[in-house]
């Protein structure tokens, strides 16, 4: 079956303490990315990631880290979080960016930090 | 800015109504995708119309397109509780940009 993994899906930290967000897709796609998910605000791109090792930022990088060493796997870094990182998180593939191709998404990671 | 945004931001309909939300975007487009979301959970896509196609059925789904306007429709027929979801349109770019998404409701 066609999908993309994300783990955890709930997480609650402390401000300052490292974390990192895993995300596997089993579809060989080529194009991977985060988005944050905020009330009124829609979604909006953290990172994505064109192939291995080609990483870049998208609309609201500050505070995040991503790496791509495998091709399933993109996961997201939270270097020393704070609270206002707290937000609900998806990683999507895709065969290509842009709307030409579907996006598959994670069931999404609900980040809280204190 | 690229991104698509819904209209309305909430829409309430009986079982067996019919709902329709649009979006409207701001450059011109390639292609444009609707997606659905259940309360929290991932997005699941729906039906990608590009822009030389001026409407796309799917089920009980029918998207239209006008580009002269900029705008897209989706429209789903006899709706089923299981619709209440908040639906996204996507459009072109060197990402997926995404609207604030319309909520919708299907009352039983």
């Amino acid at each position: 079956e066609a999908q993309v993994t994300q783990n955890p899906r709930y997480l609650i930290t402390v401000t300052g303490k490292k974390l990192t967000v895993t995300c596997s897709q089993n579809m060989n796609h080529e194009y991977m990315s985060w988005y944050r998910q905020d009330p009124g605000l829609g979604l909006r791109q953290i990172y994505y990631s064109m192939n291995v090792e080609v990483t870049d930022k998208g609309d609201v990088p500050e505070g995040y880290k991503v790496s791509r060493k495998e091709k399933r796997n993109f996961p997201l870094i939270l270097e020393s979080p704070s609270p206002n990182q707290t937000s609900l998180y998806f990683c999507a593939s895709s065969w290509s960016r842009g709307a030409g191709t579907e996006a598959f998404f994670g069931q999404g990671t609900r980040l809280t930090v204190v | 800015s690229q991104q698509g945004e819904e209209d309305p931001q909430a829409l309430s309909i009986q079982e067996g109504e019919n709902a329709t939300m649009n979006c409207s975007y701001k450059t011109s487009i390639n292609n444009l995708q609707w997606y659905r979301q259940n309360s929290g959970r991932g997005l699941v896509h729906l039906i990608l119309i590009r822009s030389n196609e001026r409407e796309k059925h799917s089920g009980r789904l029918r998207v239209t397109l006008d580009t002269s306007k900029k705008s897209s429709s989706l429209l789903i027929t006899a709706s089923r509780a299981a619709d209440t979801a908040s639906y996204f349109c996507a459009t072109d770019g060197n990402q997926f940009y995404f609207g604030t998404g319309t909520s919708l409701t299907v009352i039983p």
